[in-house]
Formats: C-alpha cells, structure tokens, sequence
C-alpha cells in the first residue's frame, strides 16, 4: 500500500498570505495526485486532479505541481473561505489511499 | 444539479449487516465510476471501494475485502456498500463520490460527494 505523509500537520497564517503544502509518497506515482478541501461538518471537495488539473469551478489561487513522491498544493492568497483540512490522494496503484491531511487555520 | 444521496446507515452490533444506498441524479450514472470513502469520527478519509463503469470491475480497501460488496443498479442509478461481520473500527460517516473521469476503468479524483450516512458499529 502506497503510504502519504502531508506537512505540516498545521499551517497557521493570516488571509491574504500564501499557503505551501507538502505530500510525500512512499514510492514513486508519476503525477496520479489529488488534492480535496474538507471544512467541517461537509463532505470533501475536488480541488486538484492529476498534481496539476484544476476541478471544475475550482479558484485559480489553488495550484499544484510535483512529480514522482514529492508534490506541493499551493494557496496564492488565502481567502477566509479557505480555513479547511486539505488532504491528498494517490491513485497511481490499488489501494486508493489518502493523506492524513493538513489543517490550514487562522492565525 | 449534480448529486448523490446516500441512506440506510445506522447503529449496528457487532457482527451484524448492513447495506447502504447511493442515489444519483443529474448525471450519466452507467457512465460513471463510483466510490465510496469514509471517515471516522474526528479522523481522516479512508478510501473503502471502487466500481468502474458499468459494474464490470470493483477494488476494495484491504480493511474490508472479504466482509463489503459495492454493487450497483444502473436502471436504478443507484449504488450500494453491503457491509457484513461489521465491527467497531468501521464506524464512520459513510460517503459516495463519483470518478471525475469519463475514461472507462480510470479514476482521477472525486468531484461529486454525497453528504454521508453515519453508521455506528456497538453493542
């Protein structure tokens, strides 16, 4: 099973700053990474397929690049909409498995 | 609109069954492939199951291989999770999400989510 790790656990910043998270993988998964919002009480969100491809309806502040086991999702300019738990996702083997995920709060 | 609706969770005792339902709507459902995912109480996503297009291919977390059966009924557009010999640790919120892709027996990400179905698994 290929294993994700996500840092930091905890990003404290400010709106308007730039958000940078990580997600290493345990073994090499070309670009077959995803990125989902999480804010509490709802279910995820698809902001990021294929380390780079936008969801539809998706703002472009969010963008993420990488390759291999190491890939960034990042947030330009935080609005206060984007205080959420982010998670990654790989699916380059069986099983799917995600992230333990990063929590982006206020500072 | 775009959306799925998931029903028949609930308190269960150990050992027991339950299956879960998916209803979707606003979409090509026989053209899409379909997952469920859940997520324990204060804690992450777990990926649980997969079906592909049409049903002719289904992958499973190894946590329930053997004891969870995805199904689904096109001429209904719905999905199901039938869980058996269920035990503490699948206590979760329960959701299913479609496949971005249209591609048949690819999967990118998930881009429609249900609003989950809570199933508590105690004595």
């Amino acid at each position: 099973e290929i294993v994700l790790t996500q840092s930091p656990a905890t990003l404290s910043l400010s709106p308007g700053e730039r958000a940078t998270l990580s997600c290493r993988v345990s073994q090499s998964i070309s670009y077959y990474l995803a990125w989902y919002q999480q804010k509490p009480g709802q279910a995820p969100r698809l902001l990021i397929y294929d380390t780079s491809s936008r969801a539809t309806g998706i703002p472009a502040r969010f963008s993420g690049s990488g390759s291999g086991t190491d890939f960034t999702l990042t947030i330009s300019s935080l609005e206060p909409e984007d205080f959420a738990v982010y998670y990654c996702q790989q699916r380059a083997n069986w099983p799917i498995t995600f992230g333990p995920g990063t929590r982006v709060d206020i500072k | 609109q775009v959306h799925l609706v998931e029903s028949g969770g609930g308190v269960v005792q150990p050992g027991r069954s339950l299956r879960l339902s998916c209803a979707a709507s606003g979409f090509a459902f026989s053209n899409s492939a379909i997952h469920w995912v859940r997520q324990a109480p204060g804690k992450g996503l777990e990926w649980v199951a997969a079906t592909s297009h049409g049903g002719s291919k289904e992958y499973y977390a190894d946590s329930v291989k053997g004891r969870f059966t995805i199904a689904r009924d096109d001429s209904k557009d719905t999905l199901y999770l039938q869980m058996i010999s269920l035990r503490g640790e699948d206590t979760a919120v329960y959701y299913c999400a479609r496949d971005v892709s249209t591609i048949p027996d690819h999967y990118y990400g998930m881009d429609v989510w249900g609003q989950g179905t809570t199933v508590t698994v105690s004595s």
